[in-house]
């Protein structure tokens, strides 16, 4: 079965700083997708950032970046400039590919001090 | 374009009671997820229909709770007979392809 860990329950950042959110999966299977979601307070689950593993690129949106081994199983989430509102549980996921039932890690909380 | 509408947002029940929670997907969305969050975990995969089917079942409870995606009107997950351990956050997703929209979810507290 596919797991999901990430192994930071807590971090912080200073504001501007950056600051790299760990995960690691187990899979045998080589077409999958993997995320990183962000909880805010108000419980929202928003999508911050998807890659496929078919692709050797690293997937970027704006100030948030994923370094993506594959050999290695691991998708840690690169935080740049961080802002205030960054400050949220973060969720590492992994998906199979053609499903949307996803595995979920047990999250990160990130606080990001002014 | 409303996203994935959830309600209600906060739901308590007694022990022995039903709760019903209520799920409607994005506009053009025909299939949903239904995952539960318990208190320091992650999310995790309960439920998938598409219209009037039940695609995979595979994380649901095998008692007391059950899902519906009728031809109208929005998807229910329903929990019978509720007990303290049914206290979680139900969220409902729905997807296009490979990308799940989430809703806020349903906030279920067992008194």
């Amino acid at each position: 079965a596919q797991t999901v860990t990430q192994s930071q329950p807590e971090m912080s950042v200073q504001e501007a700083e950056t600051v790299t959110l760990s995960c690691t999966y187990d899979t045998s299977e080589s077409d999958y997708y993997l995320f990183w979601y962000k909880q805010p307070p108000s419980r929202q689950m928003i999508l911050v950032i998807r890659q496929e593993a078919y692709k050797q690129q690293n997937a970027t949106e704006n100030r948030f970046s994923v370094n993506f081994q594959k050999a290695a199983k691991s998708f840690s989430l690169k935080i740049s400039d961080s802002q205030l509102g960054d400050a949220a549980m973060y969720f590492c996921a992994y998906g199979k590919g053609g499903s949307e039932k996803l595995v979920f890690g047990k999250g990160t909380k990130l606080t990001v001090n002014p | 374009n409303a996203g994935v509408m959830q309600n209600p947002r906060h739901l308590v029940r007694r022990r022995g009671q039903e709760a019903r929670l209520r799920c409607s997907p994005m506009k053009g969305h025909s299939h949903v997820y239904w995952y539960r969050q318990l208190p320091e975990e992650g999310l995790k995969f309960m439920v998938y229909l598409q219209k009037e089917n039940i695609i995979d079942e595979s994380g649901m409870p095998k008692e007391r709770f059950s899902a519906e995606f009728p031809k109208e009107g929005p998807s229910i997950l329903r929990i019978q007979q509720v007990v303290r351990g049914d206290s979680a956050a139900y969220f409902c997703a729905s997807s296009p392809n490979e990308k799940l929209f989430f809703g806020s979810g349903t906030q279920l507290s067992v008194l």
